[in-house]
């Protein structure tokens, strides 16, 4: 068990809808990373938080966003949902001691779009 | 930019060494790093290097780091039917302006052990 917390695990949902994942970190760390797996563009790095700021954004669609709340938890927030992306889509925590890049992965929540 | 490749597939027979072999093209790579993903789970870390190491040893896992060559492997000894999973290599780069490092994962290498 990493510590992180992911909900929903899965999702099933429609072209056009809006959905939100929730994570919760590792007790102690401050920073929250989101990443998106799938078949064909295999692990990609979305947006990272860092004490409810954003940090750094990597390949995250406009349709996409997040948010870290002051209780450190995290939202990513996926709307006019596509086909394309279904995927599982990945929290990670970490920044608890020193800046090493160790990641701490939740277990995932696979949204499918139908 | 930063890019890492790794095969695909390795197959192993329980007992043997597995060797899994990554190659990435950033030469200012700080850390690298092998994750493991059991099906169904998230990824775990397994055991990162500092670039300016080559070698890092822990229990049944030797990690290796070419950095001319920018080629990392890990070596599994004695390898075990519950080590079958999917490996990832991943490296980063120095944040910007002092920031966190963010790794870049491969593709992953599923590890199939048979007994």
């Amino acid at each position: 068990d990493s510590g992180v917390t992911q909900t929903p695990k899965h999702l099933i949902t429609a072209t056009g809808q809006r959905v939100t994942l929730r994570c919760s970190p590792r007790s102690g760390d401050l920073s929250v990373y989101w990443y998106q797996q799938s078949l064909d563009q295999g692990l990609q790095f979305l947006i990272h938080y860092y004490n409810g700021e954003e940090r750094a954004k990597g390949n995250i669609l406009e349709r996409f966003s997040a948010q870290q709340f002051p209780d450190l938890h995290s939202e990513l927030n996926l709307s006019s949902l596509e086909l394309g992306d279904s995927a599982l889509y990945f929290c990670a925590s970490g920044g608890r001691g020193a800046n090493t890049g160790e990641l701490f992965f939740g277990e995932g929540s696979r949204l499918t779009v139908l | 930019g930063e890019d890492v490749e790794q095969s695909l597939f390795l197959s192993v027979r329980e007992g043997d060494s597995s060797v899994i072999n990554c190659t990435y093209t950033d030469s200012s790579s700080t850390y690298l790093y092998w994750y493991k993903q059991e099906p169904g789970a998230g990824l775990q870390l397994l055991t990162y290097i500092f670039s300016n190491m080559d070698m890092k040893q822990d229990q049944r896992l030797t990690v290796l780091l070419n950095k001319k060559d920018k080629h990392l492997s890990l070596r599994i000894a004695d390898t075990q039917t519950g080590d079958s999973a999917i490996y990832f290599c991943a490296e980063s780069i120095p944040p910007p302006g002092g920031g966190s490092y963010i790794p870049t994962f491969g593709r992953g290498t599923s590890l199939i052990v048979h007994p």
